[in-house]
């Protein structure tokens, strides 16, 4: 069983609908990501919370609005989208802050596969 | 900026056979760490083995060992006596551990290589 839990694992949108995805983790970091995973392209960062502060933003567009109430929990509100958006969205968590060369993987969820209609 | 190059979209390996997948990375930092990471068709990315660039030995994780030069810039994985569950796509990742500013978080991705296990 996953330590990072994402929710819901499919969605179907249409571009004027507003959702959320939820990522909880059970691994006692208190860092967590949002990445977007497109067809044939690398993973790209959108968002990073440490301590419940949002210390990253890749120039993502304002239509996803990211949330982090504790350091268990990361939303990630969508308005709006473009068919573009359409994606697996991954969430990640690990140790705050990652300084230093210790080994600190970030630890994936199964992802939410976003279809814009 | 920091970049990973995977330059194989594909591989296939027999089973129970020694598998190499490529990577190479560009980045003047001095400090940085390597990950490779597999990521079934369920979409989990699932953290393999790691690598710090002033390692003195390579990284060995079970059947995952990490071929490290430094000097060539390159952090292939060579996976030995592949299983059918080894089939998946895998991705190299590098992330700099300058002290200071957001870069601690990132987590730089390669496009991937997708490896198929045949039986």
């Amino acid at each position: 069983e996953t330590g990072v839990t994402q929710t819901p694992r499919h969605l179907v949108m249409g571009m004027t609908n507003k959702k959320s995805l939820k990522c909880e983790q059970h691994l006692g970091h208190n860092a967590m990501y949002w990445y977007k995973q497109s067809a044939k392209k690398p993973l790209e960062l959108m968002f990073v919370y440490s301590l419940e502060e949002r210390v990253e933003n890749n120039s993502v567009p304002s239509r996803f609005s990211p949330e982090c109430p504790n350091s268990s929990h990361l939303f990630l509100h969508l308005h709006t989208l473009q068919p573009e958006d359409s994606a697996l969205y991954l969430c990640a968590s690990s140790h705050s802050p990652p300084r230093g060369l210790r080994n600190q993987p970030q630890h994936f969820g199964d992802g939410t596969r976003l279809s814009i209609l | 900026a920091q970049k990973i190059t995977q330059t194989q979209p594909g591989m296939f390996v027999q089973e129970k056979e020694a598998v190499t997948l490529d990577c190479t990375y560009d980045t003047s930092d001095p400090s940085y760490g390597l990950f490779w990471y597999k990521q079934p068709s369920s979409g989990e990315m699932i953290f393999l083995i790691y690598q710090g660039s002033y390692d003195q030995q390579n990284a060995t994780e079970g059947r995952y060992s990490l071929n490290f030069q430094k000097a060539r810039k390159s952090a292939n994985l060579v996976i030995s006596a592949s299983q059918l569950g080894d089939s998946a796509m895998y991705f190299c990742a590098m992330r700099l551990m300058t002290i200071s500013g957001g870069s601690n978080y990132k987590l730089t991705f390669g496009k991937g290589t997708l490896l198929t296990v045949n039986p």
